[in-house]
């Protein structure tokens, strides 16, 4: 049973098509996080947000849009992507205000894009 | 910028034996390091993580080793069994942000 829980487990869309990833944690952590898992290459940070706040954007296209309501919900909007973006979108969360704490993961969101 | 090189990025041993997994990291003020296992289709998962005040750390098969001199540390998993097939990952970070610096991996086969 993870505590950090995705939605849609699996996502196939058109290049027009807007959709939204929804990530959920009942852990207690006030730190999230959205990953871009490509297949042979690492993890790519996208965004992070602490205590509610975007503290990272690494470079990300603006076609992805996330929104954090509360420190336990965490969004990823999705505008007008491109075949590149089929991916593993994973999110995950920590405790905020300290550094050097582990990540837990959820199980991702399989994405895919025609 | 950091950054963190993991070494091999594929490893196959024979079941029973010892595998050990390699990472470098540049920022010197880094201060914690996790090591994470993701098997196929599944999420990553915390196996065993490291301070820098600590040298080494166990636990059953695993084991961590720390160097901050030579900023290395490495994962050590002895007696291999066919359930420690997985993708393994390492990753640092230090006090400046909350981010975590993630190795590219390693794929870990265990040949029965």
């Amino acid at each position: 049973e993870t505590g950090v829980t995705q939605t849609p487990r699996h996502l196939v869309m058109g290049m027009t098509n807007k959709k939204s990833l929804k990530c959920e944690q009942h852990l207690g952590h006030n730190a999230m996080y959205w990953y871009k898992q490509s297949a042979k290459k690492p993890l790519e940070l996208m965004f992070v947000y602490n205590f509610k706040e975007q503290t990272e954007n690494n470079s990300v296209p603006s076609r992805f849009s996330p929104e954090c309501p509360n420190s336990s919900h965490l969004f990823l909007h999705l505008h007008t992507l491109q075949p590149e973006d089929s991916a593993l979108y994973l999110c995950a969360s920590s405790h905020g205000g300290r550094k050097g704490q582990p990540q837990h993961f959820g199980d991702g969101t399989r994405l895919s894009i025609l | 910028g950091e950054n963190v090189e993991q070494h091999p990025s594929t490893l196959s041993v024979q079941e029973g034996d010892s595998a050990v997994i390699k990472c470098t990291y540049s920022d010197s003020a880094s201060n914690y390091f996790p090591w994470y296992k993701q098997e196929l289709g599944k999420r990553p998962q915390l196996i065993i993580d490291i301070r820098s005040n600590v040298g080494e750390k166990k636990d059953q098969r695993i084991a961590v080793t720390l160097n901050k001199t030579a900023k290395h540390f490495s994962l050590h998993i002895t007696e291999t069994q066919p359930e420690d097939s997985a993708v393994y990952f390492c990753a640092s970070s230090g006090d400046s942000n909350y981010q975590l610096i993630w190795g590219a991996g390693t794929k870990l086969i265990i040949k029965p």
